[in-house]
């Protein structure tokens, strides 16, 4: 089993240009969930999903949207890149109430 | 909605020596507390959890407690070793529906050999 993957590992943006970051599971996770990684901010909730075609926000969801349309997939999506942006993006999954599984990251550089 | 703080957010300790981090959260109904660690450039994996039914769960060298009455559940690594330093990363929260649970901003362990 792959586990979490995602796509793409790093990306350089400019500002106004968009994006989509994937994550795939192959655990068959019901829950499945966005963050960012800043320096002295830990991990912060984006979006979240319970289960295939529901989204909910987070902490810090302006500036993105989600999409959960496949129950192994979780679309993140930028409209129009900002340089605040720019962080350590992790996706994760789990059975409700378990351990959350955490993808490799993609680091996204908004210039 | 849930508050996690944790301190310190740096730590050095001299390799064998113990290192304890402490976590306290603001929903007392939150009930699940696990506790992540983050290795340099990788991604964040659970180490030990606990629920709101038990106060302390050891797993070899780690240990972790819980007091619900003051909210606040501590991190506790023993005989630490060189390959112990990373970013430790508690969290707290109602798993399940809506629900979610919350990072603090994590502390850096240093193990000085």
């Amino acid at each position: 089993n792959a586990g979490v993957t995602q796509t793409p590992k790093f990306r350089v943006l400019k500002t106004g240009q968009s994006m989509t970051l994937l994550c795939a599971q192959d655990m068959n996770h019901e829950y499945m969930y966005w963050y960012r990684q800043d320096p002295g901010m830990g991990l912060r909730l984006i979006h979240y999903s319970v289960g295939e075609g529901t989204t909910a926000k987070g902490e810090v969801p302006d500036g993105y949207n989600v999409s959960r349309l496949k129950k192994q997939n979780f679309l993140l999506g930028l409209e129009s890149a900002a340089p605040s942006q720019t962080s350590v993006y992790f996706c994760a999954s789990t059975e409700v109430g378990n351990e959350q599984f955490f993808g490799p990251g993609t680091r996204l550089t908004v210039l | 909605g849930e508050n996690v703080e944790q301190h310190p957010s740096t730590l050095s300790v001299q390799e064998g020596d113990s290192a304890v981090i402490k976590c306290t959260y603001s929903d007392s109904a939150s009930n699940y507390f696990p506790w992540y660690k983050q290795e340099l450039g990788k991604r964040p994996q659970l180490i030990i959890d606990i629920r709101s039914n038990v106060g302390e769960k050891k797993d070899q060298r780690i240990a972790v407690t819980l007091n619900k009455t003051a909210k606040h559940f501590s991190l506790h690594i023993t005989e630490t070793q060189p390959e112990d330093s990373a970013v430790y990363f508690c969290a707290a929260g109602r798993p399940g529906g809506y629900q979610k649970v919350t990072f603090g901003i994590g502390t850096k362990l240093q193990v000085i050999p």
